[in-house]
């Protein structure tokens, strides 16, 4: 069974870069027609959608983050990853990976998160 | 602020039917798939219910979807202690704001 684990600091100062690294275990990232998503979560309140990306390195992000995100995936090390910059309080969040299963049925897109790792916690703070 | 709405709160006895909504527009919703999420407190959120109304394995029948126009409908049948957590709908948006949206998020209170 695929499993999704967060990893990156706690603790990032406001103009940095935040770095997130999300390792998948228990099956390869390149098999089956996935995708690997980030979606973040500040304490208290929603979720958000950051981006997704196939091992084929296609990627989409949210428009209103795009021009701050990269997400990348390392096939090799069976992993992928977040970046994003220019971080500002608003930042702070839970972040989640996960796994996502998408396609085509009845002329309609479908598109969901099946398997999700557990969190991590980013703080934005000086 | 969330592309989807959804009531902040929703509250039934056990054994009681709750129904929590979620509203859209034509660009999410109205032209694609809804997908539900729970999530409890201090963990991930989990799949509820996808393509509208179908239940991934391990879902109880309790849980069911159901989508009209715009807007779109999570019912907890026979509501049990258990169930008490947050629920949020999703669907691919169409639009700039997407592509994928989620609502403002359901807790549900088990009275």
């Amino acid at each position: 069974q695929v499993q999704l684990q967060e990893s990156g600091p706690g603790l990032v100062k406001p103009s940095q870069t935040l770095s997130l690294t999300c390792a998948v275990s228990g099956g390869s990232i390149s098999s089956g027609d996935y995708s690997w998503s980030w979606i973040r979560q500040p304490a208290g309140k929603g979720l958000e959608w950051i981006g997704r990306i196939y091992t084929s390195g296609r990627a989409n992000h949210n428009p209103s983050l795009k021009s701050r995100v990269t997400i990348s995936v390392d096939t090799s090390k069976n992993q992928f990853s977040l970046k994003l910059s220019s971080v500002t309080a608003a930042d702070t969040a839970i972040y989640f990976c996960a796994r996502d299963t998408s396609g085509w049925e009845d002329y309609h897109y479908y598109y969901f998160m099946d398997v999700w790792g557990k969190g991590t916690t980013v703080t934005v703070s000086s | 602020q969330s592309v989807l709405t959804q009531p902040p709160s929703a509250s039934g006895t056990p054994g009681q039917r709750v129904t929590i909504t979620c509203s859209g527009s034509d660009s999410n919703i109205g032209s694609n798939y809804v997908y539900w999420y729970q999530q409890f407190p201090g963990t991930a959120p989990r799949l509820l219910i996808y393509r509208n109304n179908q239940r991934p394995s391990g879902v109880p029948d309790r849980f069911s979807g159901s989508k009209s126009g715009t807007s779109a409908s999570l019912a907890i049948s026979g509501l049990r202690s258990e169930d008490e957590a947050n629920y949020y709908c999703a669907a691919w948006d169409d639009s700039l704001r997407g592509p994928y949206v989620f609502g403002s998020g359901t807790e549900v209170t088990v009275l």
